[in-house]
């Protein structure tokens, strides 16, 4: 099946700073790509979803100024959680659509990363 | 919308017992259904789905899952627990009318396996 891998898997920064999370698809064009965040012992909840050339269309409640997405080719998404706060730790998962035409198009997930901030 | 709701957040089985996982759903329109396990620390991995055709889907590991209109369900089985199906399971819905809906998740159901 389709792989997406994400960079890093952890990482570990000071509040204030800006960290940057990539999202790739390694064999297949995803012209879309969804970001969730996971807290300890939750579900999944979707926080923007990307698609490449245009602006993220981010869910009710979260800040896109914070939380900032770009969708630069059809393999790379990336987000930003600029000035980074302890309560930002969490796992961010991104997922990449395969599009088949005329058929389903499968959504693959990301391995996640993990971000704690100090 | 659609929505999803799993019933239990734990569930608890000896080690070679049956696992039933239940899903409910809620959908204008027949949705596809998909069930995922999450290791500790890692991603999601797909286990099953139900797109069109066949109502009993077959996945991998020994699991499997029926659709139930009738009932609204999507209920995850294995007949025989094992140690390592110990893990977060979340049932996942997406609408077949747009092919950018993301899917949308359902709180989860922790497995437990007792030896």
């Amino acid at each position: 099946g389709a792989v997406v891998s994400q960079h890093p898997s952890w990482v570990i920064c000071k509040s204030g700073t800006s960290v940057k999370i990539e999202c790739r698809s390694l064999d297949f064009q995803a012209t879309t790509m969804f970001w969730y965040r996971q807290f300890p012992k939750q579900s999944l909840m979707l926080m923007a979803t990307s698609n490449e050339g245009s602006k993220a269309t981010y869910e009710q409640g979260v800040e896109k100024d914070k939380f900032l997405i770009n969708h630069a080719s059809l393999t790379l998404s990336t987000l930003t959680v600029t000035s980074a706060h302890p309560e930002d730790s969490s796992f961010y998962i991104c997922s990449a659509r395969d599009q088949v035409a005329g058929g389903y198009n499968e959504q693959f997930f990301g391995p996640g990363t993990r971000l704690t901030v100090l | 919308a659609q929505s999803v709701t799993q019933l239990g957040s734990h569930v608890s089985v000896s080690e070679g017992a049956l696992v039933l996982l239940r899903c409910n759903y809620s959908s204008s329109v027949p949705p596809y259904l998909f069930w995922y396990v999450q290791y500790p620390n890692q991603g999601l991995q797909l286990l099953l789905k139900y797109t069109t055709g066949a109502t009993l889907v077959k996945g991998i590991n020994g699991f499997e899952a029926e659709f139930k209109k009738s009932e609204t369900s999507f209920h995850l089985t294995k007949p025989s627990a094992h140690m390592s199906d110990a893990a977060e399971y979340f049932c996942a819905v997406s609408s077949p009318l747009s092919g950018n809906t993301p899917l949308v998740f359902g709180k989860g159901t922790r497995l437990s396996v007792i030896a």
